[in-house]
C-alpha cells in the first residue's frame, strides 16, 4: 500500500546524543515536511523540501538537520543543540504542482530524551 | 501566508450537527482551504478541501462565502469517534510552500 512510514514509533535517547528519525514515502511525492508537536499544541514546521537535494528551514529549524538524497526519504536528525527535543514528530508529503492537493502524514515518532 | 483563527475548543452531543468556523482574512487568490482531523498520538488526516462555495464529501461539508475570508466545516450527526482536534489550513500544498498549522479546535463529543 502507498503511504508514509515513520520509524521508530517510540524513541528514547540520552541527553546530549544526536538521534535520527526516519521518514519514507512511496507516493512519488516531490515535497516532504517535518513538523514538531508538543502536548496540547498545534504542529510547528521544522524543515521542508520541494525536490531532491534541496530543503528550506521552517519556523523552528534550530537544533535540527535534514537531508534529501532520495525522493522517497527525508530523515530528520535531532542534534544535541536542540534544547527541548522531547516531542511528537510528524512527517508529511505532498505533490508539487498547480492545483488542489493534500498532504499525507505518517503516524509519527514520539521522542523522549532522558 | 494567510493566518487562520479558529475557536480553541467546542463541545457537542452525539447526533448533533457541528459547525466549526475558521477566519482567514488574508487569503490569497491561489490559496485553497483545507481541513484536517487529528486524533491523539496520530498524524493529521485530510477531511475536506475547497476553493469557493460549497464542497461536500462522505464525512463533511465545507462552506466558503464569496469573499473567502472565512470558512465553515460542518460535521453532520457527530458521534463519540469525532472527538478530535480539527485544523483549518490556508495555502497551496502543491507549491510546497511553508504550510503552517494553527492551534486547531479541540472538539469534544458527549453521549
Amino acid at each position: 500500500d502507498g503511504g508514509i512510514t515513520q520509524s521508530p514509533k517510540y524513541l528514547f535517547r540520552k541527553e546530549g546524543q544526536n538521534v535520527t528519525l526516519s521518514c519514507e514515502q512511496n507516493l512519488n511525492h516531490d515535497a516532504m515536511y517535518w513538523y514538531r508537536q508538543d502536548p496540547g499544541q498545534g504542529l510547528r514546521l521544522i524543515y521542508y523540501s520541494q525536490i531532491v537535494n534541496d530543503f528550506q528551514k521552517g519556523d523552528i529549524a534550530e537544533g535540527y538537520s535534514v537531508s534529501r538524497e532520495k525522493k522517497e526519504s527525508f530523515p530528520l536528525t535531532v542534534t544535541s543543540a536542540q534544547k527541548n527535543p522531547t516531542a511528537f514528530y510528524l512527517c508529511a508529503s505532498s505533490i508539487v504542482g498547480r492545483g488542489r492537493t493534500e498532504a499525507f502524514f505518517g503516524q509519527g515518532t514520539r521522542l523522549t530524551v532522558v | 501566508l494567510a493566518k487562520t483563527t479558529q475557536p480553541i475548543s467546542m463541545d457537542s452531543y452525539e447526533g448533533q450537527e457541528v459547525n466549526i468556523t475558521c477566519s482567514h482574512n488574508n487569503i490569497a487568490t491561489n490559496d485553497y482551504i483545507t481541513w484536517y482531523q487529528q486524533f491523539p498520538s496520530q498524524g493529521p488526516r485530510f477531511i475536506i478541501q475547497g476553493y469557493k462555495t460549497k464542497v461536500t464529501n462522505e464525512v463533511a461539508s465545507l462552506f466558503i462565502p464569496a469573499d473567502r475570508k472565512s470558512s465553515t466545516l460542518s460535521l453532520p450527526r457527530v458521534s463519540l469517534s469525532d472527538t478530535a482536534v480539527y485544523y483549518c489550513l490556508v495555502g497551496e500544498w502543491s507549491s510546497a510552500s511553508k504550510i503552517i498549522f494553527g492551534s486547531g479546535t479541540r472538539l469534544s463529543i458527549r453521549p
